[in-house]
């Protein structure tokens, strides 16, 4: 069954490094998107990318974040600044175009920790 | 907006028995999907159940059911003849085509 990858799955960098955390996207699917979740909180949406573009992004997603699909088959996130409230679990899904969700399908999750 | 709420932050069940987790949502639309996760000590998400808002019948996966009731705006989830492996966070989940909104979940404890 496909699968969405991310890496690493565990990160620890130093406050005011940047990271970037990958993902491999399902290969046929278009709508790319990721979540993120403070230990022992919800699951929040951070940030939805279609077309080469950001189609949506919510009030977490500020100046410090980007996405970018660097090479058709990769779709990043950058943090340029991390702070110790970015520590959390981040993840990355994507979806094909087919009516519904069928397919909709979450990646393992890429665990940082800011110190 | 859209909101999900999971009003159990914890319930337990004994090896074998059932038990059910409880979601409300809110929303304007009329059609979307509803979804349970799982969410082991790993933290990764794993569908359980699906189930379409314009279905009238209720989803199920083997051991797993659901509870859709629409006009309340409920989605239960049942877990029959619960095993050790079952315990988990479960997170309640609702989608309009396109982000996911999610619950607070639910930590289920499996008793042996």
């Amino acid at each position: 069954e496909p699968e969405v990858t991310q890496t690493p799955s565990h990160q620890v960098t130093q406050m005011g490094q940047e990271v970037i955390l990958r993902c491999v996207p399902i290969s046929n699917h278009l709508y790319f998107y990721w979540y993120r979740q403070i230990l022992g909180q919800k699951v929040e949406f951070l940030v939805s990318f279609y077309n080469n573009e950001i189609s949506e992004k919510s009030e977490i997603f500020d100046d410090q974040f980007s996405v970018e699909r660097p090479d058709g088959s990769n779709f990043t996130l950058k943090i340029r600044s991390t702070k110790l409230e970015d520590s959390a679990m981040y993840f990355c899904a994507s979806r094909g175009t087919a009516q519904g969700l069928t397919g909709y399908t979450f990646g393992s999750g890429t665990r940082l920790t800011v110190v | 907006a859209q909101t999900v709420t999971q009003s159990q932050p914890e319930m337990s069940v004994q090896e074998a028995e059932t038990v059910t987790l409880s979601c409300t949502y809110d929303t304007s639309e009329s059609d979307y999907y509803l979804f349970w996760y799982k969410q082991p000590p790993s933290r990764q998400m794993i569908l359980v159940i699906r189930q379409e808002a314009y279905k009238q019948q209720n989803a199920t996966e083997n051991r797993f059911s659901v509870n859709f009731q629409k006009a309340a705006k409920s989605f239960s989830l049942k877990i029959s003849d619960s095993q050790l492996g079952d315990a988990a966070m479960y997170f309640c989940a609702y989608s309009g085509f396109n982000k996911f909104y999610f619950g607070s979940g639910t930590k289920l404890n499996v008793k042996p």
